[in-house]
């Protein structure tokens, strides 16, 4: 089972400010993704990295950006947060085949 | 047509009752497959996960896969409240990421 954390989890943040989601990983995993979910909706990919310096962008556009300079870490910015951008971030790695989340930051943007 | 089909629901069972939730899909690459558990507000939580036809138990939950069919099962015996979440399933094949259904909300009348 794999440990993931993400911080904050929760956020409420006014409109034009830089935020950045924190997501880190213990266990090396070389994947790690990064999931949008509306409330009742359905997970859309937005970022993924197979490594250290390799980052893609995912199913869904997205304004964030995400870098990965460690294994361990992957963050995510707004560079400018909208209203828009409301809603819950789910970070991911992958052991194997099997895909662990974290529990996510809940974000909220007025 | 979109890769992987669910079910949104809702569903509602008296606690007790075994409940079956379903997911068919269309790539006839994937060959990995896994269910997911969401608690409202929360990151989903990896149920079960399998790679070949057959049955897989794992106390109340029995994860099913037909690949003929292209069709994935999952049964939840005895089903309590506390299973009360939304259940998602997930696929993929073995070097491309997890696809997800959109999931289906399961409530468990006590």
């Amino acid at each position: 089972e794999a440990d993931i954390y993400q911080t904050p989890r929760y956020l409420v943040i006014g409109t034009g400010k830089k935020i950045t989601l924190e997501c880190s990983q213990t266990m090396g995993h070389d994947k790690m993704y990064w999931y949008q979910q509306d409330p009742g909706m359905e997970l859309h990919l937005i970022h993924y990295s197979y490594g250290v310096n390799s980052t893609e962008k995912g199913d869904l556009s997205s304004e964030s950006t995400v870098s990965r300079i460690r294994t361990e870490h992957f963050p995510l910015t707004l560079e400018s947060a909208r209203p828009s951008h409301t809603s819950q971030y789910l970070c991911a790695s992958t052991l194997g085949d099997e895909q662990y989340f974290g529990p996510g930051t809940r974000l909220t943007v007025t | 047509q979109k890769e992987v089909e669910q079910d949104p629901g809702p569903l509602s069972v008296p606690e007790g009752a075994i409940v079956s939730l379903n997911c068919t899909y269309s790539n006839s690459a994937f060959q990995y497959f896994m269910w997911y558990r969401q608690y409202s507000r929360k990151g989903p939580e990896l149920l079960m996960y399998t790679y070949s036809s057959g049955n897989k138990e794992d106390g109340r939950f029995t994860a099913q896969v037909d690949k003929s069919s292209k069709y994935i099962s999952l049964f939840i015996r005895d089903s309590q409240p506390s299973d009360s979440a939304t259940y998602l399933c997930a696929m993929k094949t073995s070097y491309d990421k997890v696809i997800f259904g959109p999931g289906t909300s399961l409530s468990v009348i006590p």
